[in-house]
């Protein structure tokens, strides 16, 4: 079975600290994508990548920072985490046909305290 | 500019009843159209979509959508609702956008399921 896997499930971490969230795909896909979902709002993308070492802006980057060193590794940094980057954070990846939709992680919830 | 709207954020509906979620999109060229559904905790997971032909497209857990392009929508629809239907559902249109093939999504609608 096709895979999306997100490091960690549930995450607490402090104020200021830095924040690395992994997302590992094994199906070969060209693009990856990260957003966040908070209540209301939907899904907002943050980064996305379509190739190694490529990587775009999202709707909402700002306090984030990606890396795409492997074609099947694409992660999300928050470089000095704030309360209001307390959400839930879903990596997605897909091909470069834009048929196919995306597969999606499983999330991880980040509380930052 | 690219959207989706999705004008019901919450909707209730009794086990065995119908079901029929509303999805609007926006998107300038031939839409590329999805459904997924997120249960609780969990990632999304995709239900079906559109991208060409028969406009009526089936998926899985016997939901089905129907696009219509004379009203910009792509509504979901299940004949019979069971429990375990009970989730969130978000729609997505796909297309280029800045400069690559993304998905934009709805808000999102919660559906509860009344026994």
């Amino acid at each position: 079975d096709v895979k999306v896997t997100q490091s960690s499930r549930y995450l607490v971490k402090r104020t200021g600290e830095k924040v690395f969230l992994e997302c590992v795909q094994d199906m070969d896909h060209e693009n990856m994508f990260w957003y966040r979902q908070d209540p209301g709002l939907g899904l907002r993308l943050i980064y996305f990548s379509y190739d190694v070492k490529m990587k775009e802006k999202g709707d909402i980057p700002e306090g984030y920072s990606v890396s795409r060193e492997k074609k099947e590794r694409f992660s999300l940094i928050l470089e000095s985490a704030s309360t209001n980057q307390t959400s839930m954070y879903l990596c997605a990846s897909s091909f470069l046909d834009k048929t196919q939709g995306y597969t999606f992680g499983s999330g991880t919830r980040l509380t930052v305290v | 500019a690219q959207s989706v709207t999705q004008p019901d954020i919450h909707i209730t509906v009794s086990e065995g009843a119908s079901l029929e979620l509303r999805c609007n999109y926006s998107y300038g060229a031939t839409p590329y159209l999805f459904w997924y559904v997120q249960s609780p905790g969990q990632g999304l997971q995709l239900l079906l979509k559109y991208f060409s032909g028969d406009t009526l497209v089936q998926g899985i857990k016997g939901f089905e959508a129907e696009f219509k392009r004379s009203q910009s929508s792509f509504n979901l629809r299940k004949p019979s609702v069971h429990w375990s239907d009970a989730a969130e559902y978000f729609c997505a249109v796909g297309g280029l956008i800045q400069g690559a093939q993304k998905l934009v999504f709805g808000q999102g609608t919660r559906l509860t399921i009344n026994p």
